[in-house]
This record gives C-alpha cells, structure tokens and sequence, in this order.
C-alpha cells in the first residue's frame, strides 16, 4: 500500500528566508511520481512541482525545488526566499506507475510567512 | 484554460438525504478521482475512475459511492448523508499514461449535513 507522510503539521518562516517543508513516502513500486501542491486560503490547489522516481536530477521550478532522496524515500519541497504569498497549505502526493493514475496526498503542512 | 468545475461551491444538506455532488472536465482526461479535506487528515481518496464505468475504491470508501457514464462527468453519491461526512470535497482529473501528469482540480464543494 502507498503511503505519503507530512509530519510538519504547521512551519513558520520569515520573509526572505528559505525553508524545507518535509515528505516521506512508501512504496515497492519501482516506477512512481511525486507532486507538490500549494492551496491557498482561497481553497484552489495549485501544482508546483513534480519530480520522476527516475529522474537523476532534483527538480527545479522557479523557487521552489524538490530535495529527492530516493533510498530515504523522501521528497522535500525547498522555497527559497519566502515570500508573503507563500502563506499556504502544502500537499505532497504520489501516484505510482503499477497503480494506474491513482493520486494518494499526505496530511499537509501549513506554511506561515512573517514579515 | 484547463477547467475542472464542480456544480456547487456550498451544500447544507440533511441527515438521511441522498446527496449528489457532480463534476465535469473538460479537458477528455481518462482519470478522475473525488477526495474529501479535513484539517488535519489532508485529503483522502474516496474513489477514482480512470475509464468510464470503470472506477476503484479509494482509502475511504464507505458511505459513498460513485457514477461515470461519460468521460467527462464524474458524480460522488452520497446514499444517506449523515454527520460525519460534513467536508469539503475535491473533485479532480487528470491524463493517464505519463507520469508526469498533474492532477487538476476542481474549486471544491464544502458540504455541511445537518
């Protein structure tokens, strides 16, 4: 069974500063993907990132990367230079090749900025 | 512009009624999955179809059940409402096939069942 951890319930940063934002995960599937999502106070889930269980580099995308250790099973989102707008929930998820395109979320962090 | 919509923003419904909620994409994704949020629990999978009339049950599956009759219409039935399935719902979709491939969501349906 697949399973993705948040253990981070809530994180404050403050402004300008960077900050790692947890996620561990479990599966036996070879093949998987890995996703970030911001969702707002506004409720929208936004995506941000995604990074390939065969992929040799971590992702990147704008300022926010994707630290992927793979023997670890972790998959932490790294927001450089926070910003006010980054005041959000956070949601990791996996879906995993032999699972079709079943999308499974962690618990979720809630993120804080202070100015 | 991708679009995911679901048919109501806000639903207060009773104990016992049996309760819809409908979701309709419009970008021929083959997935599409219903989830419910509670503070602290992040979103769970309630069930996910990835064909039409073909669906599997997700982690939390009781109480609910659901309807694909066309590709890009998903419905969540909630046979006998009750209580504890007062939540916001999360409807999405998504491509099959790539990994890759994000899942879009849809605004949410906040239901409350008094």
């Amino acid at each position: 069974a697949q399973k993705i951890t948040q253990t981070q319930p809530g994180m404050f940063v403050q402004e300008k500063e960077a900050v790692t934002l947890d996620c561990t995960y479990d599966t036996s599937d070879p093949s998987y993907g890995l996703f970030w999502y911001k969702q707002p106070s506004s409720g929208e889930m936004i995506f941000l990132i995604y990074q390939g269980s065969y992929d040799q580099q971590n992702a990147t995308e704008g300022r926010y990367s994707l630290n992927f250790q793979k023997a670890r099973k972790s998959a932490n989102l790294v927001i450089s230079a926070s910003q006010l707008g980054d005041s959000a929930m956070y949601f990791c998820a996996m879906r995993e090749t032999n699972q079709g395109g079943k999308l499974i979320f962690g618990q979720g962090t809630e993120l804080s900025v202070k100015p | 512009d991708v679009k995911v919509t679901q048919s109501s923003r806000y639903l207060v419904k009773r104990t016992g009624e049996k309760v819809f909620l409908e979701c309709v994409q419009d970008m021929d994704h083959e997935n599409m999955f219903w989830y419910r949020q509670d503070p602290g629990l992040g979103l769970r999978l309630i069930y996910f179809s990835y064909d039409v009339k073909m669906k599997e049950k997700g982690d939390i599956p009781e109480g609910y059940s659901v309807s694909r009759e066309k590709k890009e219409r998903f419905s969540l039935i909630l046979e006998s409402a009750s209580t504890n399935q007062t939540s916001m719902y999360l409807c999405a979709s998504s491509s099959q096939g790539a990994r890759d491939t994000e899942a879009f969501f849809g605004q949410g349906t906040r239901l409350t069942v008094v």
